[in-house]
């Protein structure tokens, strides 16, 4: 089983949809939560870091559930440029290492 | 540009070559990390610098690969008699020694590697 699971899609939605994605860990230790967004042949860039009380940034709200060991992203009135990968994020207990899930692809249609 | 810097951008080689890349990261930076990314999959840890320090290496990492960061700023990873296995994007990340939560690890455009 893989420390990090998401699935992997592609969810193919309208302009203006709200989607969401979900993500599951399996290190009960871990300590901190991102989702990184990774366009095609590009590399990831931080798009948020998820806190336990949830934080909200624009249209994206990401959801922390340590006792579920799982991690939700909600994107609100999708945009075209939202089309990319997700990657959902835990930085583990034993050192500074991130451990990538296999990323969730999104595709907005006009 | 003071992002991270990645050369080469790509790299196609025969099996049983050795190649080298190199990473610059931004500059006040203290830690440097290696990732290896395939197709359809989230990028891999495989080992990461403070300063010159090599704290962490993953068991990804065979004896075939080696990583320096001499004096703590550019690193570079070796991967001799490279095999058709070693295909992949290899990304460096930087980040500022800060709380997990804080420390946002900031990556380079990665080198693609293909093994013929």
């Amino acid at each position: 089983r893989k420390e990090v699971e998401q699935d992997p899609g592609p969810f193919n939605v309208p302009e203006g949809a709200t989607v969401a994605f979900n993500c599951t860990y399996s290190n009960s230790a871990s300590q901190s939560f991102f989702w990184y967004r990774q366009d095609c042949r590009k590399e990831p860039k931080l798009l948020m870091s998820v806190y336990s009380s949830g934080n909200e940034d624009g249209r994206f709200t990401a959801q922390l559930n340590r006792a579920s060991q799982y991690i939700s992203l909600l994107i609100r009135d999708s945009k075209l440029s939202d089309s990319a990968t997700y990657l959902c994020v835990v930085n583990s207990n034993a050192g500074n290492m991130l451990t990538f899930g296999g990323g969730t692809r999104l595709m907005v249609k006009p | 540009d003071t992002g991270v810097s990645q050369n080469p951008r790509h790299k196609i080689t025969k099996r049983g070559q050795n190649v080298t890349f190199r990473c610059d990261p931004i500059s006040e930076h203290n830690r440097l990390y290696w990732y290896r990314q395939t197709l359809g999959q989230g990028p891999e840890f495989l080992t990461y610098f403070q300063n010159e320090a090599q704290l962490e290496k993953s068991r990804l990492l065979s004896d075939r690969f080696s990583a320096e960061r001499p004096k703590g700023s550019f690193s570079t990873l070796e991967i001799q008699r490279t095999e058709q296995g070693d295909s992949a994007m290899y990304l460096c990340a930087s980040s500022h020694r800060g709380l997990p939560a804080q420390e946002t690890q900031y990556f380079g455009p990665g080198t693609r590697l293909l093994v013929l």
